[in-house]
């Protein structure tokens, strides 16, 4: 069955310092890559997605992923993090069969200022 | 601004009740699918429909229902609550191929006390 894997359940940073969430899916075949934002008390937001081409994606907020297929990997990053930063991260998947998203576990990103 | 609509926002109840999650999107969206997400926890996937009159049980086993009468509207219904229920349930929908990603509403945050 596929599966999303998020290494890191919390991360706590200090503004400034760089961010790199990582994520692993485990299914072989065509796959289109997500990661979503959940800001405490808001909905999920898409942050960057991968389809094909440029394996380095950017998305919004400053925010870049880049997929390695030979790892299964999609690891998101940020060179500087904010105090807004501070949310749920979910990485996700869908695979080219069934078209349904699967969601990783989340990690919770808290800023300190 | 979300074309997904989520009510209510929050509905605390008493065990036994019957309660309707409603959802509806103004995308035009042919799939639609309703997620399932405790504190702090990944989402997982109870049901989807891939358009009207079509629904399907998602990968986590749920005791809800969902109909899908009209291409906009994919309520949710559970017919006796219990505590277990508690939880937060997100509806989303997505465009043909879901390639674009989905667009999340809101959410409703369910307490049954």
């Amino acid at each position: 069955a596929q599966s999303v894997s998020q290494h890191n359940h919390h991360v706590i940073l200090s503004e400034a310092a760089s961010l790199e969430l990582g994520c692993n899916y485990s299914y072989g075949g065509t796959v289109n890559l997500f990661w979503y934002v959940q800001y405490p008390g808001q909905h999920l937001q898409l942050l960057l997605k991968y389809f094909s081409g440029d394996p380095l994606v950017k998305g919004i907020k400053g925010f870049e992923a880049e997929f390695i297929k030979s790892k299964f990997s999609f690891n998101l990053r940020k060179p500087s993090v904010q105090w807004s930063d501070t949310a749920e991260y979910f990485c996700a998947v869908i695979s080219g069969n069934t078209g349904k998203l699967i969601f990783g576990q989340g990690t919770t990103l808290q800023v300190k200022p | 601004e979300a074309d997904i609509y989520q009510t209510p926002r929050y509905l605390v109840i008493g065990t036994g009740k019957k309660i309707t999650l409603e959802c509806s999107q103004t995308m035009g969206h042919d799939k639609m699918y309703w997620y399932q997400q405790d504190p702090g926890m990944e989402l997982h996937l109870i049901h989807y429909s891939y358009g009207v009159n079509s629904t399907e049980k998602g990968d986590l086993s749920s005791e809800s229902t969902v109909s899908r009468i009209r291409t906009e509207h994919f309520p949710l219904t559970l017919e006796s609550a219990r505590p277990s229920h508690t939880s937060q349930y997100l509806c989303a929908s997505s465009s043909p191929g879901g390639g674009s990603g989905y667009t999340f509403g809101s959410g409703t945050r369910l307490t049954v006390v």
